[in-house]
This record gives structure tokens, sequence and C-alpha cells, in this order.
């Protein structure tokens, strides 16, 4: 069975930080891996979507990496803001079973 | 355009009642999903469905029962309701439930509490 994990939990940085969200998987037989944004009280937005043969995916500050073999994705967000505020989930896709980490609250003071 | 809907917002029931939350998608998707968000915001999937069938039913109690009358509409109905059954539920869908290519896209969710 799938488990996917995320480190850290919770992370707190001054405005202007690069920082690295990391995201780890059990079964490499993953279709792709995908991540999101949760605001506070809100749904889940897509911020990148990578395949299971690509590397990374770049979407403005935001980067995502995958080695499969390892069972690894880091999402690196450069020049943090305010508004990058959320929670980051990352999710494993399966066969119609896709599997969730429980994310990484990230907070970033001005 | 709201890409996946789901009504209502919030839903604030009394232990027994049934109740039902509605999702459409207007994405043309084949698959679509229901996920349960603890007060942990655990995001777990609960089912999946493919072109109006049941392909996934994740260890869910049988007091859900999900209902799709064509591929855009995943219906919600929970009988019986428990104080456990609080959570956020979202509705979710993607092109055809695999493939690399498969991105979810979600719906606002929907707040149950149960009192």
């Amino acid at each position: 069975k799938q488990e996917v994990t995320q480190i850290p939990a919770a992370l707190s940085v001054p405005e202007g930080e690069n920082l690295v969200l990391n995201c780890s998987f059990t079964d490499s037989a993953i279709y792709n891996l995908q991540w999101f944004r949760q605001d506070p009280g809100k749904g889940l937005t897509s911020l990148l979507l990578i395949q299971s043969s690509q590397r990374e995916q770049t979407s403005g500050r935001l980067n995502a990496s995958l080695d499969k073999s390892s069972g690894r994705s880091t999402l690196y967000i450069a020049a943090s803001q305010p508004g990058d505020s959320a929670t980051y989930l990352c999710a494993v896709g399966g066969s119609y079973i896709p599997t969730f980490g429980r994310g990484t609250s990230l907070i970033v003071h001005p | 355009d709201t890409a996946v809907s789901q009504t209502p917002k919030y839903l604030v029931t009394q232990m027994g009642n049934d109740k039902s939350i509605k999702c459409e998608q207007n994405l043309g998707h084949d698959t679509m999903y229901w996920y349960k968000q603890d007060s942990k915001k655990f995001l777990k999937i609960m089912f999946s469905y493919n072109n109006k069938e049941l392909i996934i039913n994740e260890t869910v109690p049988n007091r859900f029962s999900p209902k799709s009358p064509d591929k855009a509409h995943l219906n919600l109905h929970i009988n019986s309701l428990e104080l456990g059954d609080s959570a956020v539920y979202f509705c979710a869908s993607s092109s055809r439930g695999m493939g690399s290519d498969n991105e979810q896209f979600f719906g606002p969710g929907t707040r149950l509490t149960v009192l």
C-alpha cells in the first residue's frame, strides 16, 4: 500500500528565503506526482503535475522535481512571499487511487 | 467558470439524519472522486468513479452511498449521520483516473458538522 510522507510538517520563514519542501513515497510504481496548495478553509489548487517519465516541472517561482527510483519529490519555492503562506500537499497518482501526504504548513512572515 | 463545484458549502445537522452533497464538473472528465479531510487535515480518498461506474471504495462504511447520474455529476448520500462524520468533504475530477497526465482538479469542499 502506498504511503506518502511530507517533511517538514510545518515551516516558518522570513520573506525572501528560498524553500524546499519534501515528499517521499514508498511504492515507485506511480503514474505521476501532483503538488497542491490549500489555503485555510479553501479547496486545493493544483500547482504542478510531474509525469512519471519527467524529472521536473517549473511554474514561475515554483520548481518541482521527481526521483522515482528513490521515491522522492521536492518542491522548491524561490524568493518566498507572505502570499505563499498555505499548506502544501503532494499526491502520488496510482490507478484510480491517488494518495496524499499530510502536508507542510508554511508561514512566510514579512 | 467553476470547473468543479459542490453544494452545499456548509452543512450542519443532527446525529441520525440523512444528508446529501452534490458535485458537478464541467471539464469533460471521465473520473470523479470523493475525499474526506479530517480535523488533522489528512485527505483520504473514499470513492473513485469512472464513466459513472464505481471503481474504488476505500473501506468506507456503507452508510455512505455515492451516486453518479452522469459523467459530470457525482453525489454523496450519507445515512444515519454520526459525530465522526464531521469533516470537510471534497469532490475532485480528472481526465481518466490513470495515466501520467492524469491531473486532478478539486471542488471548494463541503464542511459537514454533525451535532
